[in-house]
């Protein structure tokens, strides 16, 4: 079965663009979850879909945002890009919405803001 | 806030040596707990899931605990090799339904 899946690997942007990322979870499963790794703020939780509804958000600008299609395929978008965003971008995701689920991560995007 | 602490943040042992990462969490009132393996500039791998209900996880040469009321768990690992050089991070899940992760521990096994 394959894993999670991120497109594009790696990503070079400037400073007031916008950048879309992409995640497909594995067969299956569908719930998608989305997290910020930085050198200085580690791992930081950005939100997390299930069937197409954003069920949970964490601390993040609006400039952040994602949604959820219909085959469980998410995507996340930046907007206004700053160059704190440079960062490797991580997409979990589990077979069910529940205490019992376990994460499984896909490779990341490397995003750079220059 | 659930808080998320690894100790010690960096390790390195000979090759063959028995060695515990330990990590430590502020709200015991969780679901879960999950160690991760992670190789430089790529994801993360998991490598054990704890219930809440559970007291240990083993998968061949790792053997995770996890002691719900005083906030901890430790992550073993016998024989050490240096293919398990790596960084190693504790992730709970609780009441908010995210992860929050630890900062890590960066293993280093010499041969």
């Amino acid at each position: 079965k394959a894993g999670v899946t991120q497109t594009p690997r790696y990503l070079i942007k400037t400073r007031g663009q916008q950048v879309t990322l992409s995640c497909s979870p594995i067969s299956g499963h569908r719930s998608v979850s989305w997290y910020q790794q930085t050198p200085g703020q580690g791992l930081q939780f950005l939100f997390e879909y299930f069937s197409e509804t954003q069920r949970n958000k964490g601390n993040f600008p609006g400039r952040f945002s994602g949604r959820q299609f219909s085959n469980s395929r998410s995507e996340m978008n930046v907007s206004t890009l700053e160059l704190g965003d440079s960062a490797l971008y991580l997409c979990a995701s589990s077979l069910v919405v529940g205490e019992s689920d376990e994460q499984y991560f896909g490779p990341g995007t490397r995003l750079t803001v220059t | 806030k659930q808080e998320v602490t690894q100790i010690p943040a960096a390790l390195s042992v000979p090759e063959g040596e028995n060695l515990v990462l330990n990590c430590s969490f502020t709200d015991s009132a969780i679901y879960n707990l999950q160690w991760f393996r992670q190789d430089p500039g790529k994801g993360l791998t998991s490598l054990l899931l704890i219930q809440s209900s559970q007291r240990e996880q083993t998968s061949g040469r790792l053997n995770a605990s996890l002691d719900k009321s005083s906030g901890r768990s430790t992550l073993y690992i016998a024989a050490s090799q240096p293919g398990d050089s790596a960084t190693y991070l504790c992730a709970v899940k609780g009441s908010a339904r995210q992860l929050t992760f630890g900062s890590g521990t960066q293993l280093t096994v010499l041969p």
